[in-house]
């Protein structure tokens, strides 16, 4: 039973234009939320994280929107560039300090030029 | 640097063979955690450790064996048992999974292929 759902496995923007990457999660306990970025044959590196008692975390040209009601979060990439073309993990977790992150599957981003 | 290193980038065996391989970290983190990474399914937890001398299970753990007898590094064992064990294995560590360390740092991975 998947707790943290990537539904869409593939995702293609334009260079310059807006990506947003979609997750949704089923456990009500996870409070934590991360996305990951991952090259081919490398290891992921950490994005960006939101906890529940926020709506929004912004960094740079990274947004991440959590919607608890809806258990759904997103990642925007603005303005999207080549070099972010990668495979994105969301992950989550619960504040109880006993669990692991658990991923999803994945989105497969590319940018076009 | 600190960072965490796997070795080898890339390892062959025959089927039948254990094979281990390695994981440091001088990050002195005290969470470790095994996962493996196949087409289309994403990262599954294999094994975690939260201290040294303990560790827990994953999702995946069947056919795989581990040990964390120094901080500093967490070998995973894939044994014959392992039914499908050809794939890209990473290693990561995170602060601590009690100290709100949530963000996990992963190494570069290792790839196995077993024929």
């Amino acid at each position: 039973d998947q707790q943290v759902k990537q539904n869409s496995p593939s995702l293609s923007v334009q260079e310059g234009r807006i990506s947003i990457l979609n997750c949704d999660y089923t456990n009500s306990m996870f409070d934590y939320f991360l996305w990951y970025k991952k090259y081919p044959a490398e290891g992921p590196t950490f994005l960006i994280s939101i906890s529940s008692i926020k709506d929004k975390n912004e960094d740079g040209r990274f947004t991440v929107f959590l919607n608890k009601s809806a258990k759904h979060l997103s990642l925007h990439i603005v303005p999207s560039q080549p070099g972010d073309s990668a495979v994105y993990f969301c992950a989550a977790t619960d504040y109880s300090g006993n669990t692991p992150l658990v991923f999803g599957k994945g989105t497969r981003l590319s940018v076009i030029a | 640097d600190g960072g965490i290193t796997q070795s080898p980038k890339y390892l062959f065996r025959k089927e039948g063979q254990n094979v281990t391989l390695s994981c440091e970290q001088n990050l002195n983190h005290d969470a470790m955690y095994w996962y493996r990474q196949d087409p289309g399914q994403g990262l599954r937890l294999i094994y975690y450790s939260q201290i040294v001398n303990d560790f827990q299970k994953g999702d995946i753990a069947e056919g795989y064996s581990v040990s964390r007898e120094k901080k500093e590094s967490f070998p995973l064992t894939v044994t014959s048992a392992q039914k499908n064990p050809t794939a890209f294995y990473l290693c990561a560590s995170s602060v601590g999974i009690w100290d709100r360390g949530y963000e996990q740092y992963f190494g570069p991975g290792t790839r196995l292929t077993v024929t």
